[in-house]
């Protein structure tokens, strides 16, 4: 059964550091992973794609890398800003069904 | 073109009463899917329809129903509530199950 871990569960920065959110996945046999950004009391706003065949997705300031080998993927954000404040969650997509398995989600918080 | 939309955004039910929570989009999308929010659990799928007509259970679907009623709406009913139910419902929807998942802003459900 796939399982996605996010670490660390919450993380709090000065503005303008540069940052890395990791995800992990137990069964390297995956179709796509997605990053999406949640507010509070909000939906999901998806922020990257990354199709088992890529390595890397960039969009702005954001760079995801997959590892399927390892089971790992990663967010990075460059020069964060407090409108980046919010929860980061990775999902895994094992099939082609659609059918996404996430992640608890990391908390981020970017001090003014 | 307003994405994916839910109602009702909040609703209170008490033990055993049913309800159906209702989700659109105007994306023409093929693929939509119901999820739910717990803390601690994180995003769980309950029901998924990879194209009009069809429709199939994820991780959670007991004490649910669904209906895809044409290609842009997709239902799903409670037949009679019980208070684990109580959560928060997020409606995607993905142009083929392979793709970009977009979610609705959510209802908040609470079971008495």
């Amino acid at each position: 059964k796939q399982e996605v871990t996010q670490i660390p569960a919450a993380l709090s920065v000065p503005e303008g550091e540069n940052l890395v959110l990791n995800c992990s996945f137990t069964d390297s046999a995956i179709y796509n992973l997605q990053w999406f950004r949640q507010d509070p009391g909000k939906g999901l706003t998806s922020l990257l794609l990354i199709q088992s065949s890529q390595r890397e997705q960039t969009s702005g300031r954001l760079n995801a890398s997959l590892d399927k080998s390892s089971g790992r993927s990663t967010l990075y954000i460059a020069a964060s800003q407090p409108g980046d404040s919010a929860t980061y969650l990775c999902a895994v997509n094992s099939g082609n069904t659609g059918k996404l398995i996430f992640g608890q989600g990391t908390t981020l918080q970017v001090k003014p | 073109n307003a994405g994916v939309t839910q109602t009702p955004k909040f609703q209170v039910l008490k033990t055993g009463q049913s309800m159906t929570l209702q989700c659109a989009q105007d994306m023409n999308h093929n693929s939509m899917y119901w999820y739910r929010q717990d803390p601690g659990m994180g995003l769980r799928l309950i029901y998924y329809s990879a194209s009009e007509g069809t429709t199939d259970k994820g991780e959670v679907p007991n004490g649910y129903n669904v209906s895809r009623l044409n290609k842009r709406e997709f239902s799903l009913r409670l037949e009679s509530a019980a208070p684990s139910q109580t959560s928060v419902y997020f409606c995607a929807s993905s142009g083929i199950p392979q793709e970009t998942q977009y979610f609705g802003p959510g209802t908040r459900l609470l079971v008495l």
